[in-house]
């Protein structure tokens, strides 16, 4: 499979706890994204990178969040000291940086839930 | 502040018929617009976009039109398979250091019932 991947699929947490979430883009994707998803809601914008630059971060993004993507190639997603409010579909997405817009290719995602 | 809207939570449609998923928006900066759909344990797949220099983009049964005046847009899909029964979701993206992006709406779930 050659598309977006991410590890694991599902985690389930204590609150107070810290997660880790994984990302492979797609290998020639020089962009990479995150996103977070609540129900009946749509992705919101969480973070990206441009190869291993973080780029901008949004402010949903508090200091409990940190993102890394320390290659260039995969990206990993912290949570430290989880709260019930971060229990989300965290989703990943690439994209080839070619042009001014460019289709983002979205992961199956990671569900979190904080209990 | 909901910068992206759609606001029908779901639609219903006959197979062989029209569907029209619409989507408003607020932020004049966007000059980009996508749709994407959703199945269930998946994540969103990229559909259909449209630039704001354009009204109307098709691919094959899917036509995206942009109103730019109004800051509407609108996805077509004709005719309607249940295979396309999913989660859609209207995304904008502004221009500038911004690109790249998305702002997305709270999604639309279309049912096609055969």
């Amino acid at each position: 499979d050659t598309g977006v991947s991410q590890d694991p699929r599902h985690k389930i947490t204590k609150r107070g706890q810290n997660v880790t979430f994984r990302c492979d883009p797609i290998s020639e994707h020089n962009r990479l994204y995150w996103y977070r998803q609540t129900l009946g809601q749509g992705p919101e914008f969480l973070t990206y990178f441009q190869n291993e630059a973080q780029l901008e971060k949004s402010r949903l993004l508090s200091d409990r969040f940190s993102a890394e993507r320390p290659k260039g190639s995969f990206s990993t997603l912290e949570i430290q000291r989880t709260e019930q409010g971060d229990s989300a579909m965290y989703l990943c997405a690439s994209s080839l940086d070619v042009k001014i817009h460019n289709e983002q290719f979205f992961g199956p995602g990671t569900r979190l839930t904080v209990l | 502040d909901q910068q992206v809207k759609q606001n029908s939570p779901s639609l219903s449609v006959q197979e062989g018929r029209i569907s029209i998923l619409n989507c408003d928006y607020t932020n004049s900066m966007f000059d980009y617009f996508l749709w994407y759909k959703k199945y269930p344990a998946e994540g969103p797949t990229f559909l259909i976009s449209i630039s704001s220099i354009k009204d109307k983009n098709e691919d094959g049964r899917f036509t995206v039109f942009l109103n730019k005046s109004a800051k509407h847009l609108s996805l077509h899909i004709v005719p309607s398979q249940p295979g396309d029964s999913a989660v859609y979701f209207c995304a904008a993206e502004a221009g500038g250091t911004s690109y790249g992006k998305l702002t997305f709406g709270q999604g639309t779930i279309l049912t096609v019932h055969p």
